[in-house]
C-alpha cells in the first residue's frame, strides 16, 4: 500500500525555470511534511518541511504548497540551477515515522 | 543539527553470511531509525532502534532478519543476517527528537552488495 505517491518520476528543466514536483497522501493522521534532497551516494538532507496547518511554506527559492482538503503537497524550486540536480523525496510524518513517496530525479540543463 | 556517521560505508558479501553496520551520532539523541533504500528506489523504514530495549519493527522486516542494538543514546547497530543478493541495497539510519515536527537527519548510508 502506498501511503504517500509522488510524480513526475523523473523531471527535466532548463536553468533558471521553475521545478515542481508533487505528491498525494491517503491518511489524514499525517502531521508533518518534509522534503528531502538527495545527491548520488549521498544520505537525504532536509530541503524544507511543513505543517497541515500551514498552506505555503517558502525558503529561499523552494516553496512548500499544501491543500489540506486534497490531501497533497508540492514542491516549486524557483530559477532552477544546475546544482539543483538531485533527487527529491516528499514525506508524511505520523508520531515521527517517515514514509517517503517513490522520488523525483531531477536533471537541471545549462 | 546532528553528525552522523556510518560504518562500513559499502561492503560486498557473500550471500548467507551477516553483516552488522553502526550508526554513531555526534550527540545523544532520543530517536533512532534504520531504513533500506534499494537500487533506484525510495526508502522503507525497516525499524525503530530502542535505546535498552528491543526494536520496533515495521511490517514486513523481522527481528531475526535484521537484529537491531542500541546501547547508548549515541550509537545503535543492524545486522542484515543470512544475506542473499535480495539485500543488496543502501542502508541509512536516521535520527531526532521526540517531538512530531522534529527534523529527522540521515547518515550518509552504507551501501551493500550481496554477491
Amino acid at each position: 500500500q502506498q501511503q504517500v505517491k509522488q510524480s513526475p518520476q523523473s523531471l527535466i528543466v532548463q536553468k533558471g525555470g521553475i521545478s515542481i514536483i508533487n505528491c498525494a497522501y491517503e491518511n489524514t493522521a499525517f502531521d508533518y511534511f518534509p522534503w528531502y534532497q538527495q545527491f548520488p551516494g549521498k544520505g537525504p538532507a532536509l530541503l524544507i518541511a511543513i505543517r497541515p496547518d500551514v498552506s505555503e511554506k517558502k525558503e529561499g527559492r523552494f516553496t512548500i504548497s499544501f491543500n489540506k482538503s486534497a490531501k497533497q503537497f508540492s514542491l516549486h524550486i524557483m530559477d532552477s540551477q544546475p546544482g539543483d540536480s538531485a533527487t527529491y523525496f516528499c514525506a508524511a510524518s505520523k508520531g515521527g515515522k517517515l514514509i517517503f513517496g517513490q522520488g523525483t530525479e531531477l536533471s537541471v540543463k545549462p | 543539527s546532528a553528525v552522523i556517521s556510518q560504518k562500513p560505508s559499502r561492503d560486498i558479501c557473500q550471500r548467507g553470511t551477516s553483516l552488522t553496520i553502526q550508526c554513531q551520532v555526534d550527540s545523544q539523541v532520543t530517536m533512532m531509525f534504520w531504513y533500506r533504500q534499494q537500487p533506484g528506489q525510495s526508502l522503507t523504514l525497516i525499524a525503530t532502534a530502542n535505546q535498552g530495549s528491543e526494536a520496533t519493527y515495521e511490517s514486513g522486516f523481522v527481528i531475526d532478519k535484521f537484529p537491531i542494538s542500541r546501547p547508548n543514546l549515541t550509537f545503535s547497530t543492524l545486522t542484515v543476517s543470512n544475506m542473499s543478493p535480495e539485500d543488496s541495497s543502501i542502508y541509512l539510519c536516521s535520527v531526532s527528537g521526540t517531538g512530531a515536527f522534529e527534523t529527522q537527519y540521515f547518515g550518509p548510508g552504507t551501501r551493500l552488495l550481496v554477491l
